[in-house]
């Protein structure tokens, strides 16, 4: 079965510091990959997406992801992390083959700034 | 104000009972779908609705039914059936359930079986 593996589960930074969240996925073909993230009561929301083109995707609030076919992977960077940026953060997949929108989400990372 | 609403937030249950979470969209989206999320598990999906009329099973259907009658609306029954029905329900819809499209999250409702 296709799965999603974010190994990082709970990440805990300083302001400022750099940040990479890691996230493999399974499956073998074509695929489209997402970051969702959930701030502290809200609405689960998209942060960036990947389906085609540049493999660096740049998403809102200064993140951005690198699709790397040959690792399976697509990890969420920033390069300076605020408070603000405390949340639980989700990779998803879904096979860009098919003609649904099934998502695989990943365990999720949560994700805690000290100020 | 466009967006999806879940409600209630909070429902508590008795063993035993079935019990309906109401999701309505109008973002005026084809697709709709349910998940349920646990600590440490991720989401998982449900079920899913691309059309009207038209659902199908996720990765845990099991103990659980929808009905799509209305574009707007994919309400969820947690049965009696589903063993362990405590968790969190994310409702989410998509202008087309293909593979490239966001999907835009409700707020939730929090499920405790007594």
């Amino acid at each position: 079965a296709q799965s999603v593996s974010q190994h990082n589960h709970h990440v805990i930074l300083s302001e400022a510091a750099s940040l990479e969240l890691g996230c493999n996925y399974s499956y073998g073909g074509t695929v489209n990959l997402f970051w969702y993230v959930q701030y502290p009561g809200q609405h689960l929301q998209l942060l960036l997406k990947y389906f085609s083109g540049d493999p660096l995707v740049k998403g809102i609030k200064g993140f951005e992801a690198e699709f790397i076919k040959s690792k399976f992977s697509f990890n969420l960077r920033k390069p300076s992390v605020q408070w603000s940026d405390t949340a639980e953060y989700f990779c998803a997949v879904n096979h860009g083959s098919g003609n649904t929108g099934k998502l695989i989400f990943g365990q999720g990372t949560t994700l805690q700034v000290k100020p | 104000d466009g967006g999806i609403t879940q409600s209630p937030k909070y429902l508590f249950r008795k063993e035993g009972q079935n019990v309906t979470l109401s999701c309505e969209q109008n973002l005026n989206h084809d697709a709709m779908y349910w998940y349920r999320q646990d600590p440490g598990q991720g989401l998982r999906l449900i079920y899913y609705s691309q059309i009207v009329n038209d659902f199908q099973k996720g990765d845990i259907a099991e103990g659980y039914s929808v009905s799509r009658e209305k574009k707007e609306s994919f309400p969820l029954t947690v049965t009696s059936a589903q063993k362990n029905p405590t968790a969190f329900y994310l409702c989410a819809s998509s202008m087309e359930g293909v593979s490239y499209n966001e999907q835009f999250f409700g707020p939730g409702t929090r499920l405790t079986v007594l």
